[in-house]
């Protein structure tokens, strides 16, 4: 089946600990996404990365770092500097904006929702 | 800066009856407009697509339009169930850039 897989499903962090979120895809996308949710709120874009090698800072990047070595993953580190990150995560991906009309739909993952103890 | 917007924030409606979800924007240079539904815990599921050049696109109960004149789209959910209790966003994909922009949603609840 093709899509995209979140783990851990729940991650609990002690103060002053980096945590890293994974996010692989096997849809031969070309741009991954990560995205924070907190309750009532929208989805707020961390970072994003439009090709191997490559990534931006979203709206709210700060105390967030990300590597994109393969295509198929985009690893989430959040950082000790990160001082409010109790949230729900969302790693996202789409194909070539200039593609075939499928290719501009954005998928998501199920999520990984972290706590900080 | 492109802003979106979703009325109402939220809505209950008895089984059966048919309803409208609203979503406007307001830079209309947009590329193209998603709908999504999110259940509570869980990640989004995408519903609809249009494309800037599209009036409307359908997926059985599901009817979704967009005027980008006016910068609005609509959701028409036909037939509403309990099973379509969820919250559901709309998205737009600016021209500019890879980024998609959110609306805040609508936490709709059919009761039984």
């Amino acid at each position: 089946d093709g899509g995209i897989t979140q783990s851990p499903k729940y991650l609990f962090r002690k103060e002053g600990q980096n945590v890293t979120l994974s996010c692989e895809q096997n849809l031969n996308h070309d741009a991954m996404y990560w995205y924070r949710q907190d309750p009532g709120q929208g989805l707020r874009l961390i970072y994003y990365s439009q090709i191997v090698n490559d990534f931006q800072k979203g709206d709210i990047a700060e105390g967030y770092s990300v590597s994109r070595e393969k295509k198929e993953s985009f690893p989430l580190t959040v950082t000790s500097a990160q001082k409010n990150p109790t949230a729900f995560y969302l790693c996202a991906s789409r194909g070539d904006i200039a593609g075939a009309n499928s290719y501009n739909e954005q998928f998501f993952g199920p999520g990984t929702r972290l706590t900080v103890l | 800066k492109q802003e979106v917007t979703q009325i109402p924030a939220a809505l209950s409606v008895p089984e059966g009856e048919n309803l409208v979800l609203n979503c406007s924007f307001t830079d209309s240079a947009i590329y193209n407009l998603q709908w999504f539904r999110q259940d509570p815990g869980k990640g989004l599921t995408s519903l609809l697509l249009i494309q800037s050049s599209q009036r409307e696109q359908t997926s059985g109960r599901l009817n979704a339009s967009l005027d980008k004149s006016s910068g609005r789209s609509t959701l028409y959910i036909a037939a509403s169930q309990p099973g379509d209790s969820a919250t559901y966003l709309c998205a737009v994909l600016m021209d500019s850039s890879y980024k998609l922009i959110f609306g805040s949603g609508t936490r709709l609840l059919v009761r039984p």
